[in-house]
């Protein structure tokens, strides 16, 4: 079946360093790939998105890369900042079977100190 | 755009009692709604799919009886538990998916906090 596997946390890290939370799939098909972040107390809220291979999704300075050969999409910001603090999902959803159902990885929670 | 609303934020009743939990499309029309659970420090398990004017999917391990959806309209999905007891105490997140989209983007509610004391 689907799955999603993320690197473990907590990462911590100054502000304005460099982040990268590894993200690989196993999936059937053709998947669409996506990064929620979820902010204390909060639900989640996309952060960006793939849908195919090479494809790169960006917003607020965060990018990842859609990469089929190896099956990765690793979330990447260049400077972090305090406000970045949450915890980061990586999912994935196909087409098949039941629809667009979405697989989450179990999540990274990023601190980011002054 | 694409907002998701979920009412109550925090609830806390007693075991054996149930309780009700909205979501909402604020500003779009889902055919599609999806229900998660999830665990502190833990992923998202999806519970059930919710399409408009039909019965909601349940993933397996999901009592059926004892969660009740109903998706009445294309704004509007509710999960109701029933008889809740102490475990069913967790954080409920909704999602929807909007109608002719041609996307596989959820958006997602706020969330509800579950306590049964």
């Amino acid at each position: 079946g689907d799955s999603v596997t993320q690197m473990e946390g907590p990462v911590t890290l100054s502000e304005e360093a460099f982040l990268t939370i590894n993200c690989t799939y196993t999936a059937t098909g053709y998947p669409s790939l996506f990064w929620y972040v979820q902010y204390p107390g909060e639900g989640l809220q996309l952060l960006l998105k793939a849908t195919k291979a090479d494809d790169k999704g960006s917003n607020k300075g965060f990018e990842a890369t859609y990469r089929k050969e190896t099956t990765s999409f690793h979330l990447e910001k260049g400077s972090v900042q305090v406000s970045d603090s949450a915890v980061y999902f990586c999912a994935l959803s196909t087409r098949a079977g039941g629809g667009n159902k979405l697989t989450f990885g179990t999540g990274t929670q990023l601190k980011v100190e002054l | 755009g694409a907002v998701v609303s979920q009412h109550p934020s925090r609830v806390i009743c007693k075991s054996g009692t149930s309780v009700k939990i909205e979501c909402r499309s604020l500003d779009f029309q889902a055919t599609t709604m999806f229900w998660y659970r999830q665990f502190p420090k833990q992923s998202l398990m999806l519970m059930a799919t919710s399409n408009e004017g039909s019965k909601a999917t349940y993933e397996q391990g999901v009592e059926k009886d004892k969660f009740l959806i109903n998706h009445a309209s294309l704004t509007l999905s509710t999960l109701t538990v029933t008889s809740a007891h102490p475990e069913d105490s967790s954080f409920y997140i909704c999602s929807a998916r909007a109608v002719l989209s041609n996307t596989d983007t959820q958006y997602f509610g706020p969330g509800t906090r579950l306590t049964v004391l």
